[in-house]
C-alpha cells in the first residue's frame, strides 16, 4: 500500500486559494488518488479523485504530475466553513487505502 | 438516493460490557461495507470490510468482531469492552471496491 505524507496543518485567510500537497512516492500503476474532507464529529466526505493530470469539480481541483509521486488539492477562495481536516488516500480501491493523520486546515477571517 | 445510518450516535459503556453498533445502507444493493475507528486527532483505522453477506475481512486483530447478517446491514460487536476501545466509529459503504466510500454519521463510544 502506498504511504502518503501530508503537512500536519495549514493556515489561510478567507478568499485565498489553498493548495495542500500530498507525497506518495510508492504509488502503484493501478492506484487512484482520492481526497476527503472531515469536519469534527462527522464522517469524511469525498472531495475529488484522480489518476493523472488535472481533475476539476465544483469544489476543488486536483493536480497530479506526470510521475504521480505527489498530488495537490487546490481549494479556490476558501471560506471559514472550509476549516476541516483533509485526507489524501492512494490505492487501487478505497477499501484498502490508508487514512493518514491528514492536514488540518484553519481558515481565518 | 443512497443513505447510510448508524446508531447509536453516542454510547457510554463500562469496561467489560458487551457492544453492538449497527450500520444500515438504503438505496443500493450488494454494497461493500467498512468499519473504521478514529482516535481523537488522528486518522481513520480500517477495522473490517465486507464484500457480501457473511463475508468479513479483518484488518487489525483486536477485541472487536463484525458481522453482516443481511445485504445492507453491518454490525460491529465486542463481548467485553476495553478502555482502549473508546473512539469514534464510522461505517462506510462503496458501490464497488474501486470506487469512493461514503461515510455514516459515526458513533462516539466512551468506555469507562
Amino acid at each position: 500500500l502506498a504511504k502518503t505524507t501530508q503537512p500536519i496543518s495549514m493556515d489561510s485567510y478567507e478568499g485565498q486559494e489553498v493548495n495542500i500537497t500530498c507525497s506518495h512516492n510508492n504509488i502503484a500503476t493501478n492506484d487512484y488518488i482520492t481526497w476527503y474532507q472531515q469536519f469534527p464529529s462527522q464522517g469524511p466526505r469525498f472531495i475529488i479523485q484522480g489518476y493523472k493530470t488535472k481533475v476539476t469539480n465544483e469544489v476543488a481541483s486536483l493536480f497530479i504530475p506526470a510521475d504521480r509521486k505527489s498530488s495537490t488539492l487546490s481549494l479556490p477562495r476558501v471560506s471559514l466553513s472550509d476549516t476541516a481536516v483533509y485526507y489524501c488516500l492512494v490505492g487501487p480501491n478505497a477499501g484498502k487505502s490508508t487514512f493518514g493523520d491528514g492536514t488540518t486546515l484553519t481558515v481565518k477571517p | 438516493s443512497q443513505t447510510i445510518h448508524q446508531w447509536p450516535a453516542t454510547l457510554v459503556q463500562p469496561v467489560g460490557s458487551p457492544l453492538s453498533l449497527e450500520c444500515t445502507v438504503e438505496g443500493t444493493s450488494n454494497p461493500n461495507l467498512y468499519w473504521y475507528r478514529q482516535a481523537a486527532g488522528r486518522g481513520l483505522q480500517l477495522l473490517f470490510y465486507s464484500v457480501g453477506i457473511g463475508q468479513i475481512s479483518s484488518e487489525v486483530p483486536q477485541n472487536l468482531s463484525a458481522s453482516r447478517p443481511q445485504d445492507r446491514q453491518f454490525i460491529l460487536s465486542s463481548k467485553k469492552l476495553l478502555l482502549s476501545d473508546s473512539g469514534f466509529y464510522l461505517c462506510a459503504w462503496s458501490p464497488t471496491r474501486e470506487e469512493t466510500q461514503y461515510f455514516g454519521p459515526g458513533t462516539r463510544l466512551l468506555v469507562l
